[in-house]
């Protein structure tokens, strides 16, 4: 069974910083992951979709790696800003693979002015 | 991107009664959308898979029963929600993906229901 796992749960860093967060998930064998942005009270975001044969995707100040060896994905954002402050989540297809998704806890990132 | 669109974004109900929700894809045709659930502080747990004109396909231990999805055409996906208990509140999302009928594609989220039952 895909489980996914996101650390930290919370984050709060002063506004310009640089800044990871960390995805790890159980099964490698996927089709691609997906990392979203959800704001308080809403939806989801898509952000960046990085497929298994691609090591990285860039979206403006967002880069997110994919390593299916090690189950592991990260999302960097440069330059952080005020307006980045959401919970930010990453999914991955569950085992034998479909659109469907598994989905990590999410990470509260704070960015403070 | 594409637009998912769900309709009402807030929907506050009596226990006992029932309460439908919209998912829409706007500019793209689904054959196939999702439904998830989202509690406080917990990860989305998919609900159920929404397969146009023909029956959902429900997660393990959720009641298809309870939570009716209708599927009528290649944009509309509907939920519903019947005979609504407290327990049943929540923040429902629904999903989509233009590339319906394979893995590997992006999916698209609605803006979110929460319903609260009184």
């Amino acid at each position: 069974k895909q489980e996914v796992t996101q650390i930290p749960a919370a984050l709060s860093v002063p506004e310009g910083e640089n800044l990871v967060l960390n995805c790890s998930f159980t099964d490698s064998a996927i089709y691609n992951l997906q990392w979203f942005r959800q704001d308080p009270g809403k939806g989801l975001t898509s952000l960046l979709l990085i497929q298994s044969s691609q090591r990285e995707q860039t979206s403006g100040r967002l880069n997110a790696s994919l390593d299916k060896s090690s189950g592991r994905s990260t999302l960097y954002i440069a330059a952080s800003q005020p307006g980045d402050s959401a919970t930010y989540l990453c999914a991955v297809p569950p085992q034998g693979g479909s659109e469907k998704l598994v989905f990590g806890k999410g990470t509260k990132l704070t960015v403070n002015p | 991107g594409a637009v998912v669109s769900q309709h009402p974004s807030r929907v506050i109900c009596k226990s006992g009664t029932s309460v439908k929700i919209e998912c829409r894809s706007l500019d793209f045709q689904a054959t196939t959308m999702f439904w998830y659930r989202q509690f406080p502080k917990k990860s989305l747990m998919l609900m159920a898979t929404s397969n146009e004109g023909s029956k959902a396909t429900y997660e393990q231990g959720v009641e298809k029963d309870k939570f009716l999805i209708n599927h009528a055409s290649l944009t509309l996906s509907t939920l519903t929600v019947t005979s609504a208990h407290p327990e049943d509140s929540s923040f429902y999302i629904c999903s989509a993906s233009p590339n319906s009928g394979g893995p590997g594609g992006e999916l698209f989220f609605g803006e979110g229901s929460r319903l609260t039952v009184l």
